[in-house]
């Protein structure tokens, strides 16, 4: 079964600093992943995805994730942070290539942004 | 477009009672699904329905029905409600054809709280 591991609950990162969101996979197959952006009282919206094409990928806003298959992770990156940026950030994972989808979400990672 | 809507965005229930929440989306989708949001827990799947005319238990659907009344609504009832289901509930939908890869709409979620 897939799953999804975010390390640290919540992250505080000064204006202008890296972002680093960390994520790692369990799948026995190969594994498509997204990162969502959950904005206060609002819906989640995707960030990006990777299905397998590059394994660098960009997303919007600036956000970019890597996958690693020999580390399995998906850590979401951000050179420098805004302070807009403050949101909650989940992972998720689904099977590859199989028509229907179900995502298995991560417990979330809170981003805080200061002056 | 209006995307995924859902009714209500709040609702207090007393224990025992019951209530629909309603999700309709126009964007043509097949798959729609249905998650809870807690604190700490990410989001977890209770009930899904691939295609208009089916529908399949998530991780969590103890304590829930759904209806897939046509293509675009998918309703969650809760039969006789428990303090334990008090949480954030999001509707989503994604498309059935082509790859796993594919963008999960969400709604803007219902606050539920049971006393």
């Amino acid at each position: 079964a897939q799953s999804v591991t975010q390390l640290g609950s919540h992250v505080s990162v000064s204006e202008g600093a890296l972002v680093l969101l960390r994520c790692n996979y369990s799948s026995s197959v190969p594994p498509y992943l997204f990162w969502y952006v959950q904005y206060p009282n609002q819906g989640l919206q995707l960030l990006l995805k990777y299905t397998s094409a590059a394994t660098l990928v960009k997303g919007i806003n600036g956000f970019e994730a890597e996958f690693k298959k020999s580390e399995t992770s998906f850590h979401l990156t951000k050179p420098s942070a805004h302070m807009s940026d403050a949101a909650e950030y989940f992972c998720a994972v689904t099977k590859g290539n199989t028509g229907f989808q179900k995502l298995v979400f991560g417990t979330g990672t809170r981003l805080l942004v200061s002056p | 477009n209006a995307g995924v809507t859902q009714t209500p965005k709040f609702q207090v229930l007393k224990t025992g009672q019951s209530m629909t929440l309603q999700c309709a989306q126009d964007m043509n989708h097949n798959s729609m699904y249905w998650y809870r949001q807690d604190p700490g827990m990410g989001l977890r799947l209770i009930y899904y329905s691939a295609s208009e005319g089916t529908t399949d238990k998530g991780e969590v659907p103890n304590g829930y029905n759904v209806s897939r009344l046509n293509k675009r609504e998918f309703s969650l009832r809760l039969e006789s409600a428990a303090p334990s289901q008090t949480s954030v509930y999001f509707c989503a939908s994604t498309t059935l054809s082509g790859s796993s890869g594919r963008e999960q709409f969400f709604g803007p979620g219902t606050r539920l709280t049971v006393l």
